[in-house]
């Protein structure tokens, strides 16, 4: 593993699911950030967490939860999917709140 | 609110110069950030100014006036690989990152 990965690459999910997206980094980060992108809005932040073992809310942090057991780990779960959480998800982590973000490939969730 | 402000699409010619402008109103500031993202990738980082003035790197320069809530990237030289959305991201003082939607500049041969 190099940088930051997450898995799946895309995933189609019937409305009313449960799914993790998982997220792994190894650049032994302390900052890790879960982002969603949608058609003609900015990316906006979903959850953080500044430290292994802390986590903080973001932006629209509704219907999602994330934990960060360790260090390079921090999958995020959508509970129970609806159609409006259809987006392409991204990861990243930065070496503390300072510096910049480093992102993964992104997940492409289509709700159903 | 906090709100960032970028065009939404640009068109240039490759081998000319483009600035891409960034306006911003956050809830305090401690820096800005520039990105590129090419078609489904992921954002990659181009710069950082937390400082009034111009940071150079390369082809990229990014400025920025604080007291104006204002930053532009200038790419020098275009190459078609330049073709991408630049995002433009300030952070505010819970040392979050506000997001702009993006520029999508398109550049032509």
């Amino acid at each position: 593993i190099a940088g930051i990965t997450q898995a799946p690459t895309s995933q189609i999910l019937a409305a009313g699911r449960r799914m993790t997206l998982r997220c792994t980094q190894d650049m032994r980060h302390n900052a890790m950030y879960w982002y969603r992108q949608d058609l003609g809005l900015g990316l906006r932040l979903i959850h953080y967490s500044n430290t292994a073992g802390t986590t903080g809310k973001g932006e629209v942090p509704d219907g999602y939860s994330v934990s960060r057991a360790n260090t390079d780990d921090f999958p995020l779960t959508l509970a129970s999917a609806v159609p409006s959480q259809t987006s392409v998800y991204f990861c990243a982590s930065s070496e503390n709140s300072n510096t910049e973000a480093f992102f993964g490939q992104g997940t492409r969730l289509t709700v159903v | 609110g906090q709100n960032i402000d970028q065009p939404t699409e640009m068109t240039a010619t490759e081998g000319a110069i483009v600035q891409i402008n960034c306006t911003y109103q956050t809830s305090g500031f401690n820096g800005l950030f520039w990105y590129q993202q090419h078609a489904g990738e992921a954002p990659t980082f181009l710069s950082y100014n937390v400082l009034d003035g111009l940071e150079e790197k390369g082809r990229f320069s990014s400025f920025l006036s604080r007291s104006k809530g204002y930053s532009y990237l200038l790419l020098k030289e275009l190459q078609m690989k330049d073709s991408a959305s630049y995002l433009c991201a300030v952070r505010d003082s819970n040392y979050q990152l506000i997001w702009g939607a993006g520029t999508k500049l398109i550049i032509k041969p």
